[in-house]
């Protein structure tokens, strides 16, 4: 069965560090999302991306948060000077259609120190 | 701000009885409907979609949804110890009247099944 995947699975960082997250989403999915979850709150939603751009973002998704589609596989999420309340589990998403049901990664916790 | 609410719990239950979950959204005019189930420290897993008013059954999993009162639940017959987990209700939420898929999510309700 096709799924999500992530990497890194782990990632600690430096405060005023860039890291990146990558996604490969299901193969024929067009639709591309990015969630946080930060520890014991709801998931919240960062970013759509469809067609090589971004459809929506969130106040959360400031300048310091970047994402592309490198080539016709990864999905990758970057942010560029990390913070401390930016540690969380992120997850990525992707979907065949708006609406239907998005399918999710396992995720990247993110430590920022 | 556009919002989905839920009973954070923790429900307990049984093993074998019925577990009630509940939901209320605020957008009017959302589509679609999520349930997704999380283990702690683990990614969301779909459960159920529903888009129509009424009742949809998956095996001992049946969503219900009222669009009139905003209302989405799931119910979980027979309920197992592994049903054990935080149970998430989702809902794809519009932006300006157009739709690009973003989810929002109710905080979870902890749902506990004991032998």
């Amino acid at each position: 069965e096709p799924e999500v995947t992530q990497t890194p699975s782990h990632q600690v960082t430096q405060m005023g560090q860039e890291v990146i997250l990558r996604c490969v989403p299901i193969s024929n999915h067009l639709y591309f999302y990015w969630y946080r979850q930060i520890l014991g709150q709801k998931v919240e939603f960062l970013v759509s991306f469809y067609n090589n751009e971004i459809s929506e973002k969130s106040e959360i998704f400031d300048d310091q948060f970047s994402v592309e589609r490198p080539d016709g596989s990864n999905f990758t999420l970057k942010i560029r000077s990390t913070k401390l309340e930016d540690s969380a589990m992120y997850f990525c998403a992707s979907t065949a259609g708006i609406g239907e049901t998005q399918y999710f990664g396992p995720g990247t916790r993110l430590l920022v120190l | 701000q556009k919002e989905v609410e839920q009973n954070s719990g923790p429900l307990s239950v049984p093993e074998g009885a019925i577990a009630s979950l509940n939901c209320t959204y605020s957008d009017r005019v959302s589509q679609s409907f999520f349930w997704y189930r999380q283990y702690s420290g683990k990614s969301p897993e779909l459960i159920m979609s529903i888009y129509s008013n009424g009742d949809k059954e998956d095996g001992r999993f049946t969503a219900q949804l009222n669009k009139a009162s905003q209302y989405v639940s799931l119910l979980i017959r027979d309920s197992q110890p592994s049903d054990s987990a935080t149970y998430l209700c989702a809902v794809n939420t519009m932006a300006g009247g157009t739709s690009y898929g973003k989810l929002t999510f109710g905080q979870g309700t902890i749902l506990t099944v004991h032998p």
